[in-house]
């Protein structure tokens, strides 16, 4: 089993549309978690990091669920440049200096 | 402030040829990461630097070296190029040292590798 999966994808949506990404992790002693965004042929930037008590950034709201350990990702009201791929993350605590990445949700925006 | 920069940004090798991929960051960061992105495979850790003067391997280390050459700079070495090393690579740099850090890795903007 791969520390850090995503379902692939790709998820097609149209615009205006709610759509939500898991991730799950199979180190239960991971300290931090986070959401990159990448676009095509482009470096990961981060989306935002994932708390435990959620968060919320405009549009996008992250969560983090331990005791199923699984982090997620809602998008409210999909816009087209939302199109992209969403790479999750995570730093375990035995890691050290370690972020393990998933290989990415890609998401379609259609108008 | 440019962040991360990478160099080059493409390169077309033989194979048993060798180059070496340059890495800097003006952020005054402690850690830098040398990750590869293959289709399917997500991003893979080559090599990382936790602070000035260490290396250690990462998930994928084998047919690759690396040197930390100051704060700023962190390079990889590919001695004997060989077409599994096709890839896109990036380099990405994080403040904090500290084991279990939150604080982010910041990317530059890839070497994309064909290895003939």
């Amino acid at each position: 089993r791969k520390e850090v999966e995503q379902d692939p994808g790709p998820f097609n949506v149209p615009e205006g549309a709610t759509v939500a990404f898991n991730c799950t992790y199979s180190n239960s002693a991971s300290q931090s978690f986070f959401w990159y965004r990448q676009d095509c042929r482009k470096e990961p930037k981060l989306l935002m990091s994932v708390y435990s008590s959620g968060n919320e950034d405009g549009r996008f709201t992250a969560q983090l669920n331990r005791a199923s350990q699984y982090i997620s990702l809602l998008i409210r009201d999909s816009k087209l440049s939302d199109s992209a791929t969403y790479l999750c993350a995570v730093t375990p605590n035995t890691g050290g200096f370690k972020t393990i990445f998933g290989a990415g949700t890609r998401l379609f925006v259609k108008a | 402030n440019a962040g991360v920069t990478q160099t080059p940004k493409f390169q077309v090798l033989k194979t048993g040829q060798s180059m070496t991929l340059q890495c800097a960051q003006d952020m005054n960061h402690n850690s830098m990461y040398w990750y590869r992105q293959d289709p399917g495979m997500g991003l893979r850790l080559i090599y990382y630097s936790a602070s000035e003067g260490t290396t250690d391997k990462g998930e994928v280390p084998n047919g690759y070296n690396v040197s930390r050459l100051n704060k700023r700079e962190f390079s990889l070495r590919l001695e004997s190029a060989a077409p599994s090393q096709t890839s896109v690579y990036f380099c990405a740099s994080r403040n904090s040292a500290g084991q279990g850090s939150t604080d982010t890795q910041y990317f530059g903007p890839g070497t994309r590798l064909t290895v003939l």
